[in-house]
């Protein structure tokens, strides 16, 4: 089976920076995705890890430590938008489709 | 734009009566899938084809059926919905179904169980 973990709700300041944490434990690893979600709407890409280390984009970053089954979303310069949540997912391949795994999600909040 | 479309984004039905969501997209991926995300949960799949091959995953319940006519539609049946079967429904769809593909959803139908 698989197992993910993510703090619940996080609350950070306009303009600083936020780190979110997530930990997976899961047979068949092949990569690990970020999504937003806005409350009500669909998650959208935000990134995707396969090897260790960072990959930025923009004001976001994600870093992947296959080892430790561990990953975080660096989000930079903070928005009122940034205020979603946001899930983090593990990919396995099997049947013919790639099968996501998702985090229950963090609830950020952004406050002037 | 090309995109994963679902119709209705709201739906009501009463307790027993079967309901039918519907998914397309004009991104022309080989898979789509379908998951059910309840208040505050993570999504979670119910099932999905590549092309015209059906996986269901173990847990999901007999209730919950899907045809997919052609590359560009899929459907979401539930037979006799119950009051727990009440969520948003999410259709999502990718190119290939490696695991670097992206899946793209679509802006979900919440379903009300009365």
């Amino acid at each position: 089976g698989q197992n993910i973990d993510q703090p619940t709700e996080m609350t950070a300041t306009e303009g600083a920076i936020v780190q979110i944490n997530c930990t997976y434990q899961t047979s068949g690893f092949n990569g690990l995705f970020w999504y937003q979600q806005h409350a009500g709407e669909a998650p959208t890409f935000l990134s995707y890890n396969v090897l260790d280390g960072l990959e930025e984009k923009g004001r976001f970053s994600s870093f992947l430590s296959r080892s430790k089954g561990y990953s975080y979303l660096l989000l930079k310069e903070l928005q009122m938008k940034d205020s979603a949540s946001y899930l983090c997912a593990v990919t396995k391949l099997t049947g013919g489709g790639n099968k996501l795994t998702f985090g229950t999600g963090t609830q950020l909040k952004v406050e002037l | 734009d090309a995109m994963v479309i679902q119709n209705p984004r709201y739906q009501v039905t009463q307790f027993g009566k079967p309901v039918t969501l519907s998914c397309s997209q004009t991104l022309n991926h080989n898979v789509m899938y379908w998951y059910q995300q309840k208040s505050s949960q993570a999504p979670k799949l119910l099932f999905h084809y590549y092309d015209k091959d059906f996986n269901n995953e173990a847990d999901t319940p007999d209730n919950f059926q899907s045809r997919r006519p052609n590359t560009s539609f899929c459907f979401l049946d539930i037979r006799s919905p119950g009051l727990g079967d009440a969520a948003m429904y999410l259709c999502a769809t990718s190119r290939d179904g490696v695991p670097t593909d992206t899946q793209y959803f679509g802006p979900g139908t919440r379903l009300t169980v009365l």
